[in-house]
């Protein structure tokens, strides 16, 4: 599965989009690239998923570079209540597991 | 609409005790997976099984870790002779398919070693 590489930390307004970014240049062709979170003390939370075109659902948005190399995650209306440790991870179609790495912190601040 | 269910939310056990926790997939999922995840870290897979199978353990100790997902009832993670390193959340995620579908996770078994 790719290495994804995440910045450690976002701050972002309530109210406002919070853009999440994540670097997956050694992406294969058949890796998904998948979105988690993880609200403290909760399991993690299965937000979207992509293969190549952007994805949208009741959550978020998922925008995915024509090279496959870097996904932005983006919530349109960041409230209090998203504030949670964001995952990026890519997985293949044959990989069971999903591998998580350190995530995104994104505090969202009133 | 009840999602993935484990059990119990939180266990205390003494040092050389048998820890057994529980998940219950989502309904209409027949794969199981567990994690683990160690204070101030990141979720770490252990076990996948389909029920009455373990078909991935690579990322499970060798020694005193189990599972077992039987053809009736939940899937068990037992650890024997447990010790303080094994404090930790361990937390279920179930599947419908294996491939390329979101797994659901549960909120998790605190296992705290005294």
């Amino acid at each position: 599965d790719a290495k994804t590489t995440q910045p450690p930390s976002m701050d972002c307004a309530e109210g406002r989009a919070a853009n999440l970014p994540c670097n997956h240049s050694t992406i294969s062709g058949n890796e998904y690239v998948y979105w988690y979170r993880q609200i403290h003390s909760q399991g993690p939370q299965y937000i979207i998923h992509g293969l190549k075109n952007n994805e949208t659902n009741e959550m978020a948005s998922l925008i995915i570079t024509e090279d496959r190399k870097s996904s932005t995650l983006i919530l349109p209306h960041a409230t209090l209540r998203d504030t949670a440790v964001y995952y990026c991870i890519g997985r293949s179609g044959s990989a069971r597991q999903l591998t998580f790495g350190s995530g995104t912190q994104l505090t969202v601040l009133p | 609409n009840a999602g993935v269910m484990q059990n119990p939310r939180h266990l205390v056990r003494r040092r050389g005790q048998e820890a057994r926790l529980r998940c219950s997939p989502m309904k209409g999922h027949s794969h199981v997976y567990w994690y683990r995840q160690l204070p101030e870290e990141g979720l770490k897979f252990m076990v996948y099984l389909q029920k009455e199978n373990i078909i991935d353990e690579s990322g499970m100790p060798k020694e005193r870790f189990s599972a077992e997902f039987p053809k009736e009832g939940p899937s068990i993670l037992r650890i024997q002779q447990v010790v303080r390193g094994d404090s930790a959340a361990y937390f279920c995620a179930s599947s419908p398919t294996d491939t390329n579908q979101p797994q659901h996770f549960g909120d998790g078994t605190r296992l705290s070693i005294l």
